[in-house]
């Protein structure tokens, strides 16, 4: 069966600190990946999706950037947070060449910037 | 783009009762619209979802329904109990968009014992 994990579960970084946020699929070849992210009582904001290595695409212009160095692996990163860079954060795949489907979501990661 | 917007945005019922949460959506080549329930702490699960070509579908106490002519789908949980209580999500999706949902804002559902 298909897993996906998703760490560090939470995390309070400083303003202008880097931020790395990794994010594997297991049981599946060549999945649809998406980074969302969720404001405090607020809905999903798709930030990033991937069909393929090094294929990112970016919904929302910000301090974010994807990689996907690996079929199965998906990073977030920023290269200094900001205040406005707090949220949950998650993770989420979908199997690819099968139309439009249901994606499967990680556990989250809580940011706190301070 | 697609726009999807979900009301209520709060929902509290009593045990025992039934729950609707609403929602539109804009893109009328949109043919796939899950429902998500997102417990606290957690990533959203999927709960049930429907096609295009379905009209209604229901699983034990949810339901879905569809109607593409007015573009709205909603939600129908019957017999609500306390562990129902979480934040509910629709989203949409069309099937040549590379299997990008787009959710509605949530509604977060309280059942009171």
């Amino acid at each position: 069966s298909q897993t996906i994990h998703q760490w560090p579960a939470t995390l309070v970084q400083p303003v202008g600190s880097p931020l790395s946020l990794e994010c594997t699929v297991e049981g599946t070849s060549n999945p649809n990946l998406y980074w969302y992210r969720q404001a405090a009582g607020r809905g999903l904001q798709l930030l990033f999706y991937s069909i393929g290595i090094d294929q990112i695409s970016s919904e929302v212009p910000q301090n974010l950037s994807a990689s996907r160095p690996q079929d199965r692996q998906f990073i977030l990163s920023s290269k200094k947070l900001l205040l406005s860079d707090s949220g949950f954060y998650l993770c989420a795949w979908s199997p690819i060449n099968r139309g439009n489907t249901e994606a499967f979501f990680g556990q989250g990661t809580r940011l706190t910037v301070v | 783009g697609e726009n999807v917007e979900q009301h209520p945005s709060t929902l509290s019922v009593q045990e025992g009762d039934s729950a609707v949460i609403k929602c539109t959506y804009s893109d009328s080549a949109s043919n796939y619209f899950p429902w998500y329930k997102q417990e606290l702490g957690k990533g959203p699960q999927l709960i049930i979802d429907i096609r295009s070509n379905v009209g209604e579908k229901k699983d034990q106490r949810i339901a879905v329904t569809l109607n593409k002519t007015a573009k709205h789908f909603s939600l129908h949980i019957t017999e609500t109990q306390p562990e129902d209580s979480a934040v509910y999500f629709c989203a949409a999706s069309r099937y040549n968009a590379g299997n990008m949902l787009t959710f509605g804002g949530g509604t977060r559902l309280m059942v009171k014992p």
